[in-house]
């Protein structure tokens, strides 16, 4: 069954450190990847998307990601964080039939200490 | 509009009761989805549309929900007889349904909070 997984529920960091957020998906073909943030009462903002070529992509509020297909991942990575960065990451899959129907992670809230 | 409006942003109602949520999407955009969020969950996929049909409903839970797009713009999410497993937050997303062209990206909704007391 087509799948995203989010391992870490809840992750903690310093302001100015820098993030990795892990999604793995499981899909019979490569599928269109996404990642979302949610900030509290806020609707879900797409920060990047992967459909194709290069398998670095990079997206809003200097977040990027890397599609690694031999490890059926797509981290989310930002070299230093901001105490703004503070809320929900969700990872998402859609099918190659691109219909929008997407399959989301749990998510990982993002803390971040002064 | 500028982006997808939901209304209302909050609702309480009680066992047994009918609850209708609204979706206003972007203009222009042909594809309307509805996904349910529940606490600590990450969003879970309902219905979509295409214009003023439901192309895939498959998420619906079961037949106590409903949703209808009856101009190919605003969209009503019906459930009927709600229970209390039935709070969440309704999502409201919209597109412009590009088949083919590269991922079909889905613009979100403030969402409904729905509490069923």
């Amino acid at each position: 069954a087509q799948s995203v997984t989010q391992p870490d529920i809840h992750i903690t960091v310093s302001e100015g450190a820098s993030l990795e957020l892990r999604c793995n998906y499981s899909y019979g073909a490569t599928p269109y990847l996404f990642w979302y943030v949610q900030s509290p009462g806020q609707g879900l903002q797409l920060l990047l998307k992967y459909f194709s070529g290069d398998t670095l992509v990079q997206g809003i509020k200097g977040f990027e990601a890397e599609f690694k297909r031999s490890q059926s991942s797509f981290n989310l990575r930002k070299p230093s964080v901001h105490w703004s960065d503070a809320a929900e990451y969700f990872c998402a899959g859609g099918g190659s039939s691109n219909t929008g129907k997407l399959i989301f992670g749990q998510g990982t809230t993002l803390q971040v200490k002064p | 509009g500028a982006g997808v409006s939901q209304t209302p942003s909050n609702k309480v109602t009680e066992k047994g009761k009918y609850v209708e949520l609204r979706c206003d999407p972007i203009s222009g955009h042909t594809a309307l989805y509805w996904y349910r969020q529940s606490l600590g969950q990450g969003p879970e996929f309902l219905i979509y549309f295409q214009g003023t049909g439901a192309a895939d409903d498959s998420g619906l839970p079961n037949d106590r929900f409903f949703a209808v797009r009856p101009e190919g713009s605003v969209s009503t999410l019906k459930i009927q007889r709600t229970e209390r497993g039935d709070s969440a937050v309704y999502l409201c997303a919209s597109s412009l349904m590009s088949l083919g062209s590269g991922a079909n990206v889905l613009t979100f909704g403030a969402g409904s909070r729905l509490t069923v007391l």
